[in-house]
């Protein structure tokens, strides 16, 4: 099946800092998403982008489907945006399930 | 977004008790809806798709007996863990999908549930 790598697995930086996560997939895919686990386990949608660029605020994203990568950038960080940033991608074959990565674990420090 | 409500959040139950947990969309209808297990700094794991108004779709290694799921209408599925047993003590994740205009699908999270069993 589809396999889907982070990097990096873990990441401390100091706020007001800037960041790139990378999320690796080994096979087409329907739909990409990134999510933020903040400490207390709610998982909180950042971007549904199976291809493309968008930007929220200080958060962005790109997918670049025949690449099969996808990043989030985090720029000027918050101690707010600690927590663990999961990559999840649905595949385009018949298999529905959403298929995630491990993850990356940010600390911000103040 | 949606929405999607998930409880309780947290809850301590005694070793062979039951407990249920709750998943609803608020605003929109969902005729499936998932439930992961997220073990301490694990990704999640998912242990069965729910299926409105018929059975659940247990993934390999999940007991049904263990984990009943109810999806009795189109905006609540529910979560029983049966005779509970410390090793049962986890984080519990529902979901919920949306469809897009392309036919694609994208998820939503209730908060969880951080269940203890003494």
């Amino acid at each position: 099946g589809i396999q889907v790598e982070q990097s990096p697995p873990d990441l401390i930086l100091q706020e007001g800092a800037n960041s790139t996560l990378r999320c690796n997939f080994s096979d087409s895919v329907n739909n990409l998403q990134w999510f933020h686990q903040n400490p207390w386990g709610q998982l909180i949608n950042l971007f549904y982008i199976p291809s493309g660029t968008k930007q929220n605020g200080r958060l962005s994203a790109t997918t670049v489907a025949t690449e099969r990568y996808s990043l989030l950038y985090i720029s000027s960080s918050q101690t707010t945006d600690s927590g663990v940033y999961f990559c999840a991608v649905v595949g385009s074959g018949n298999n529905r399930k959403l298929i995630w990565g491990l993850g990356t674990s940010l600390a911000v420090n103040p | 977004g949606a929405v999607v409500s998930q409880h309780p959040s947290r809850v301590i139950c005694k070793s062979g008790t039951s407990v249920k947990i709750e998943c609803r969309s608020l605003d929109f209808q969902a005729t499936t809806m998932f439930w992961y297990r997220q073990f301490p700094k694990k990704s999640l794991m998912l242990m069965a798709t729910s299926n409105e108004g018929s059975k659940a779709t247990y993934e390999q290694g999940v007991e049904k007996d263990k984990f009943l799921i109810n999806h009795a209408s189109l905006t609540l599925s529910t979560l029983t863990v049966t005779s509970a047993h410390p090793e049962d003590s986890s984080f519990y994740i529902c979901s919920a999908r949306i469809r897009d205009t392309t036919g694609n699908t994208e998820a939503f999270f209730g908060q969880g549930t951080r269940l203890t069993v003494v």
